[in-house]
C-alpha cells in the first residue's frame, strides 16, 4: 500500500539548535513532495515542494528539505530554530495517478525551546 | 491570508442534527478538497471537487456529502451527527487537481464542529 510516514509524533529542539523533520514514503513513481505547516487554530499553509531537479529544496520561513530517492525520504531541516517555529509540521506526497490525489502524513509536532 | 473562506467558524449542535460547512476557494482555484482533523491531530481526507465534479473519495462517511457549485464555492452537509463527528473541518483549494504540476493546496481557517 502507498503510505507516507512521520516516524516522529513530537520533536523537541533547543532554540538555535539545527532541527529536522523527518518523513520518508513508499509510493510508486516519481512523486511530487509537501511539506506544510499548521500553526495552532489554524489552516495548514504550503511550506515547500520537491518536484524534480536539486534535491536540496528551500521554502518559507528560512526552511529547506532534502529529497532522497535512494532511501525514499523527505527531511524537513533548519539550520537553527526560533520558537515561532513551534508548530504542526506535516508532509504529503503526490501520487502519480491521473488525479495527483495527496496522501499525508500522521504529522509531527514541533517544539522549539527557548 | 490564504484566499479560502470557512463559514461558520465554530458550530455547537446536537447529536442527530444536520448541519451545513460552507467554503469558498481562492479566486482562480478550481479544485476544492474536504478535510477532518481530529483531536489527536490527524488529518482525514473526506472528497475533491474539481470544477464542479467529483473527482476522489476519502473516508468519508455515508451520513457526509458534499457538492461544488457553478461558482466553485463548496459545501459539505453532515448529517445524523454523532459525538465522535466533533473535530476541525477544513477546506482546501488549489488550481489544479491534487499535487498535479506541483500545485500547492490553500486552506482555510477550519470550522470547528462540536457535537453535543
Amino acid at each position: 500500500a502507498q503510505s507516507v510516514a512521520q516516524p516522529e509524533d513530537q520533536v523537541n529542539v533547543a532554540e538555535g539548535n539545527p532541527l529536522t523533520v523527518k518523513c520518508t514514503y513508499s509510493v510508486s513513481g516519481n512523486p511530487y513532495l509537501f511539506w506544510y505547516v499548521q500553526y495552532p487554530n489554524r489552516g495548514l499553509q504550503f511550506l515547500l515542494k520537491y518536484i524534480t531537479g536539486d534535491n536540496l529544496v528551500k521554502g518559507s520561513y528560512g526552511f529547506e528539505a532534502e529529497f532522497n530517492k535512494s532511501q525514499t525520504s523527505f527531511h524537513l531541516k533548519k539550520p537553527s530554530a526560533l520558537v515561532s517555529d513551534s508548530a504542526l509540521y506535516f508532509c504529503a506526497v503526490s501520487l502519480m495517478d491521473s488525479n495527483y490525489q495527496l496522501i499525508w502524513g500522521a504529522g509531527t509536532k514541533l517544539i522549539i525551546k527557548p | 491570508d490564504s484566499g479560502v473562506t470557512q463559514t461558520p467558524k465554530h458550530l455547537i449542535t446536537a447529536t442527530g442534527q444536520r448541519v451545513t460547512l460552507r467554503c469558498s476557494p481562492r479566486s482562480g482555484d478550481l479544485s476544492v478538497y474536504w478535510y477532518q482533523q481530529s483531536l489527536d491531530q490527524g488529518l482525514q481526507f473526506l472528497i475533491q471537487y474539481y470544477n464542479g465534479e467529483e473527482r476522489a473519495k476519502g473516508n468519508i462517511l455515508e451520513r457526509f456529502s458534499a457538492q461544488q457549485f457553478p461558482d466553485l464555492h463548496s459545501e459539505l452537509n453532515l448529517s445524523s451527527l454523532e459525538l465522535g463527528d466533533s473535530a476541525l473541518y477544513f477546506c482546501a483549494s488549489s488550481v489544479a487537481s491534487g499535487g498535479k504540476l506541483g500545485s500547492p493546496l490553500h486552506f482555510g481557517n477550519g470550522t470547528r464542529l462540536t457535537v453535543t
